[in-house]
């Protein structure tokens, strides 16, 4: 059974810091892998997709790296601001496109 | 476009209750998911449809929920005699494809359902 694990469960840092969330999961049949964000009380945005054949996905400060291999993908966000505060989640993509997430990484980024 | 809506956003009911929850998935998107997002759970998968079948039905929790989708559009989800471990926020996703490596879902801003 596939299980995502997303460390660490929370953040908190100084504007204008580089950070880095991780992501691990236990089956590395996967399709692909999403990282998703979640402010208070709303619904979920993509943010990137990084298909199974590939390694990285960059849009603007943000890259997402894959190590299927391994089990493992990195969040990157360069940079980070205010409005970057958000619950980050990670999914990794079934054969029918079901996705299984993790338990998510709340940041915070002060002024 | 529009994105995919749900409704009610917001429901309290008491147990025992029957609720039906509602997504309107974006237009021509095939694929729809429902969710379940809870404090002790996280972000569970529910049921898939592609068109207005369900070929995976794997994650609904017990014979009380239930979901269809008629005319490969909208879709409900029905909770029937609700418990008070029902109470979560309930996300739609629909997608192009359902399924393959490109394929990205949008979700619903969901519906909160509180059962008393």
């Amino acid at each position: 059974k596939q299980e995502v694990t997303q460390i660490p469960a929370a953040l908190s840092v100084p504007e204008g810091e580089n950070l880095v969330l991780n992501c691990s999961f236990t089956d590395s049949a996967i399709y692909n892998l999403q990282w998703f964000r979640q402010d208070p009380g709303k619904g979920l945005t993509s943010l990137l997709l990084i298909q199974s054949s590939q390694r990285e996905q960059t849009s603007g400060r943000l890259n997402a790296s894959l190590d299927k291999s391994s089990g493992r993908s990195t969040l990157y966000i360069a940079a980070s601001q205010p409005g970057d505060s958000a619950t980050y989640l990670c999914a990794v993509t079934s054969n029918t496109g079901k996705l299984i997430f993790g338990q998510g990484t709340t940041l915070q980024v002060k002024p | 476009g529009a994105g995919v809506s749900q409704s009610p956003s917001n429901k309290v009911t008491e147990k025992g209750k029957d609720v039906e929850l509602r997504c309107d998935p974006i237009s021509g998107h095939t694929a729809l998911y429902w969710y379940r997002q809870s404090l002790g759970q996280g972000l569970e998968f529910l049921i898939y449809f592609q068109g207005n079948s369900a070929p995976d039905k794997s994650g609904l929790p017990s014979d009380r929920f239930s979901a269809e989708r008629t005319g490969g559009s909208v879709s409900t989800l029905t909770i029937q005699r609700t418990q008070q471990e029902d109470s979560a926020v309930y996300l739609c996703a629909s997608s192009y494809y359902g399924g393959g490596a490109t394929d990205t879902q949008y979700f619903g801003p969901g519906t909160r359902l509180t059962v008393l």
